[in-house]
């Protein structure tokens, strides 16, 4: 089975600091994806990237930023974390390359790391 | 664009009561829909699928049939368990871009 590993499983930050979220998969998978999980919202697409030092924006990137210099690891960073990032992250994986989680290839997430900001 | 809209919960039930949980969406051409699952403490993963229109999709007792003519994709069970209990997303992935989420149903069976 696929395994998707988040560094953490809570966290509690400051205002202003700078924040990173580690994510590692064991099946070469060549897609990974940063989501945010919020009530009422579903899952948004925070980044994502189809390649090792590939990277392209979702549908929310402002405030984050992200880092893939191996296959396996896809690391989110917040530059200073706010109170408004305060949310649950999800880190997902898909094999089919350029493929991004389509009907061929389905995402496999990690457990979550709830982050909260104060 | 594409968006996924499904109905707000909780829905709550009582054991092998019936179970229907709305999706619609709106999509451009022919999408790939999905239901994903969330278990308490978990991250997401896969429950059933359909790539065109009138497939159904089934897994674990759930089915969900591709409508195109309502832009519709329900999921159902016949009959619910206590470890069904769980929040359930349904997606769409339009050509090759990315899963859209809709915000999710949480689903409370009680014994």
């Amino acid at each position: 089975d696929v395994k998707v590993t988040q560094s953490s499983r809570y966290l509690v930050k400051r205002t202003g600091e700078k924040v990173f979220l580690e994510c590692v998969q064991d099946m070469d998978h060549e897609n990974m994806f940063w989501y945010r999980q919020d009530p009422g919202l579903g899952l948004r697409l925070i980044y994502f990237s189809y390649d090792v030092k590939m990277k392209e924006k979702g549908d929310i990137p402002e405030g984050y930023s992200v880092s893939r210099e191996k296959k396996e690891r896809f690391s989110l960073i917040l530059e200073s974390a706010s109170t408004n990032q305060t949310s649950m992250y999800l880190c997902a994986s898909s094999s089919e390359g350029g493929g991004r989680g389509n009907g061929n290839s389905p995402l496999h997430f990690g457990n979550g790391t709830r982050l909260t900001v104060t | 664009g594409n968006s996924v809209t499904q109905m707000e919960g909780p829905v709550t039930l009582s054991e092998e009561a019936f179970l229907t949980i709305n999706c619609t969406y709106t999509a451009t051409g022919y999408p790939s829909l999905f239901w994903y699952v969330q278990y308490p403490g978990e991250g997401l993963q896969l429950l059933l699928k359909a790539t065109k229109a009138d497939d159904k999709g089934s897994n674990k007792g759930f089915e969900a049939t591709y409508r195109k003519e309502t832009t519709s994709f329900h999921l159902e069970k016949g009959s619910v368990q206590v470890s069904d209990s769980a929040v359930y997303f349904c997606a769409l992935d339009n050509a090759g871009n990315m899963l859209t989420f809709g915000g999710g149903t949480r689903l409370m069976v009680k014994p």
